[in-house]
């Protein structure tokens, strides 16, 4: 079974400051992998799908790589703004199922 | 376009009651899914639709029935509701349900949030 671990839980910047965010898969034989961002109470918004084929996708201030072999993603956010703060969720497709891991909350101070 | 759509956003049982969550979408998508989300647990599926007429089961389906007679539509009933089953349940939809290389992304609604007493 395909498990998706995000690390870290939470994380706390300043304003203006470059951050990495983690997602680990145990099972590289994956479809493609997404990014998602959650706002509290809301549902999901996609940021980026990495098909398993490609190594980054870039959309905005976000990259998003994906190294299949070695099971990890990372989402770069360029001069993070306040408006950033949200979790965020990565999910791996594999054959009929999405599975997610557990998010990381990002908080973005002013 | 609306999007996804759910109904309602909160609803509170009781213990062995029945009801049906809602869930649409007007954007003639195939692939349409429901997920339970629980603190430190993250989403998990329960079931799924490539198509009118056709489902299946996701990772925890125990407790939950479906079925997709239109396109537009994914209810999700509680046969009989548990206190196991206080969470946050998402929908999702599709466009299609390709192969290896889709870049389909998925569209989630609002969320309904269940408390079971």
């Amino acid at each position: 079974k395909q498990e998706v671990t995000q690390i870290p839980a939470a994380l706390s910047v300043p304003e203006g400051e470059n951050l990495v965010l983690n997602c680990s898969f145990t099972d590289s034989a994956i479809y493609n992998l997404q990014w998602f961002r959650q706002d509290p109470g809301k549902g999901l918004t996609s940021l980026l799908l990495i098909q398993s084929s490609q190594r980054e996708q870039t959309s905005g201030r976000l990259n998003a790589s994906l190294d299949k072999s070695s099971g990890r993603s990372t989402l770069y956010i360029a001069a993070s703004q306040p408006g950033d703060s949200a979790t965020y969720l990565c999910a791996v497709r594999g054959g009929n199922q999405f599975y997610f891991g557990t998010g990381t909350s990002l908080t973005v101070i002013p | 376009n609306a999007g996804v759509t759910q109904t309602p956003k909160f609803q509170v049982l009781k213990t062995g009651q029945s009801m049906t969550l809602q869930c649409a979408q007007d954007m003639n998508h195939e692939y349409m899914s429901w997920y339970r989300q629980d603190p430190g647990m993250g989403l998990r599926l329960i079931h799924y639709s490539v198509g009118a007429g056709i489902t299946d089961q996701g990772e925890v389906p125990n407790g939950y029935n479906v079925s997709r007679s239109t396109t537009e539509d994914f209810p999700l009933r509680l046969l009989s509701a548990a206190p196991s089953q206080t969470s946050v349940y998402f929908c999702a939809s599709s466009p299609t349900w390709g192969g290896r290389g889709s870049t389909d992304t998925q569209y989630f609604g609002p969320g309904t949030r269940l408390t079971v007493l």
